[in-house]
C-alpha cells in the first residue's frame, strides 16, 4: 500500500529553526509537495522537490532523498503567523497525489 | 500562480436537503479537478476526480449517488451532497493542476458544510 509519515504534531519557539520530516513509500514517483494549511483554510503551496537535494525559499528550505523515501521541510527564523498544520505529498507514478496526515506545529513566544 | 475559486465558502443547510458547491479555474482551463474531503485534524481524503466532458472517477467508499460531480466545461466542476445528513458535515475543498500533472494542486478556498 502507499504510505506517508509525518509526526502529528510538533512545538517550537519563535525566531528558531525547525525540521519537519516527512517519509513515504509510493507506487513509483513522481515529485515531492510540501503544503502550509492554517485551520479553516485550504492549503498553500510552499515547494516542490523531484531532484534530490535542497531547494531554499526564504525562510523556508525542503530536502529530498528519493532513495531513502525521505523528505523535510526546515523552517527558519520562526514567525508567530507559521504556527499552521504543513502537509507532506507525493506524486504517484500514475500523477495522484497521495497525502500525508500533516504535521500541526505550534510555535510559542 | 493560478488561481482556483471555491464557492460558498460557508453553508448551513437543513438535513434532507441538497447542497451544491462551485469549483472554477479562472485563469487556466482544467481537465482534471479533485474533491477532497477532510475531517477537524486529518488529512484531505480525496474522493473523485472529476474529468471534463466524461464520468468523476469516485473513490472506494465514497457514494457517488450522494455526492455527485458534474464537469461541464475546462473551468468548472460542481458537488452536490444530496440528502444532506448532520454527517456529510465536514471541509470539502477542490483542486486543479494543470493537464500534465507534475505540477503543484492549486486548491479552492474550501466550502465548510453544516448540516443541521
Amino acid at each position: 500500500g502507499q504510505n506517508i509519515d509525518q509526526p502529528t504534531e510538533m512545538t517550537a519557539t519563535e525566531g528558531a529553526i525547525v525540521q519537519i520530516n516527512c517519509t513515504y513509500q509510493t507506487s513509483g514517483f513522481n515529485g515531492l509537495f510540501w503544503y502550509q494549511q492554517h485551520a479553516g483554510e485550504a492549503p498553500t503551496f510552499l515547494s516542490y522537490n523531484v531532484l534530490d537535494g535542497l531547494e531554499e525559499k526564504g525562510r523556508f528550505s525542503s530536502f529530498l532523498s528519493r532513495s531513502k523515501g525521505y523528505s523535510y521541510l526546515l523552517l527558519k527564523e520562526l514567525q508567530m503567523k507559521d504556527s499552521a498544520s504543513y502537509l507532506c505529498a507525493v506524486l504517484d507514478s500514475n500523477y495522484q497525489l497521495i497525502w500525508g496526515a500533516g504535521t500541526k506545529l505550534i510555535i510559542k513566544p | 500562480g493560478a488561481v482556483v475559486s471555491q464557492h460558498p465558502s460557508r453553508v448551513i443547510c437543513k438535513s434532507g436537503t441538497s447542497v451544491k458547491i462551485e469549483c472554477r479555474s479562472l485563469d487556466f482551463q482544467a481537465t482534471t479537478m479533485f474533491w477532497y474531503r477532510q475531517f477537524p485534524k486529518k488529512s484531505l481524503m480525496l474522493m473523485a476526480t472529476s474529468n471534463e466532458g466524461s464520468k468523476a472517477t469516485y473513490e472506494q467508499g465514497v457514494e457517488k449517488d450522494k455526492f455527485l460531480i458534474n464537469h461541464a466545461s475546462l473551468t468548472l466542476s460542481t458537488l452536490t451532497v444530496t440528502s444532506a445528513h448532520p454527517e456529510d458535515s465536514s471541509f470539502y475543498i477542490c483542486s486543479a493542476r494543470y493537464t500534465g500533472g507534475d505540477t503543484e494542486a492549486f486548491f479552492g478556498q474550501g466550502t465548510r458544510l453544516t448540516v443541521v
